[in-house]
């Protein structure tokens, strides 16, 4: 069954280092996602992508955050410069169109110290 | 008011139980519902999806919707301890031009042998 895979499964950064998170959604889906979510709390949205621009983005998604599709599989979450509170699991997700369903990968942790 | 809300358990029943695990929210707007089981420290996995309201059944699982009463189900019958994980809603609406997903916080289930 096709699914969406992320690396690194775990990162360890110094507070104030960049960090990339790569994803490569299912092959066919248009629409892609990153979510988080910190220890022991609920899942959020970060950011939507379509067509090769964001189409929606939380509060969450400062300017310390971008995201890209430099290519035609892989889709990357950037953090600039990364805070302790940037400390979670994060999600990328993908669905082939819309109205469909979205399918999450296996996440990347990330922790900042 | 909370979005959605989940209680988050942790609920524990014997292996063979019928469970039932709910979500209320507060957004009219939402259409579209989702079920995802998490296991510990991975990415939530799609287990129903169901459009509007009524009843959609797979399997062990039957996941409901009551948009008048703003309360969705999903009850997993003859439960094993493999069912044993978290549970969370998720919904949508694409009336306000947006897909993205709210989450409710999960509820933690443990089915013991």
């Amino acid at each position: 069954e096709p699914e969406v895979t992320q690396t690194p499964s775990h990162q360890v950064t110094q507070m104030g280092q960049e960090v990339i998170l790569r994803c490569v959604p299912i092959s066919n889906h248009l629409y892609f996602y990153w979510y988080r979510q910190i220890l022991g709390q609920k899942v959020e949205f970060l950011v939507s992508f379509y067509n090769n621009e964001i189409s929606e983005k939380s509060e969450i998604f400062d300017d310390q955050f971008s995201v890209e599709r430099p290519d035609g599989s892989n889709f990357t979450l950037k953090i600039r410069s990364t805070k302790l509170e940037d400390s979670a699991m994060y999600f990328c997700a993908s669905k082939v169109e819309q109205g469909n369903t979205i399918y999450f990968g296996e996440g990347s942790w990330l922790t900042v110290v | 008011q909370k979005e959605v809300e989940q209680d988050p358990g942790p609920l524990s029943v014997p292996e063979g139980a019928i469970v039932s695990l709910n979500c209320t929210y507060s957004n009219s707007a939402f259409q579209y519902f989702m079920w995802y089981r998490q296991y510990s420290r991975k990415g939530p996995e799609l287990l129903m999806y169901t459009y509007s309201s009524g009843n959609k059944e797979d399997g062990r699982f039957t996941a409901q919707v009551d948009k008048s009463s703003k309360y969705i189900s999903l009850f997993i019958r003859d439960s094993q301890p493999s069912d044993s994980a978290t549970y969370l809603c998720a919904m949508s609406s694409t009336l306000e031009n947006t897909d993205k997903l709210i989450f409710g916080t999960g509820t933690r289930l443990q089915v013991f042998p």
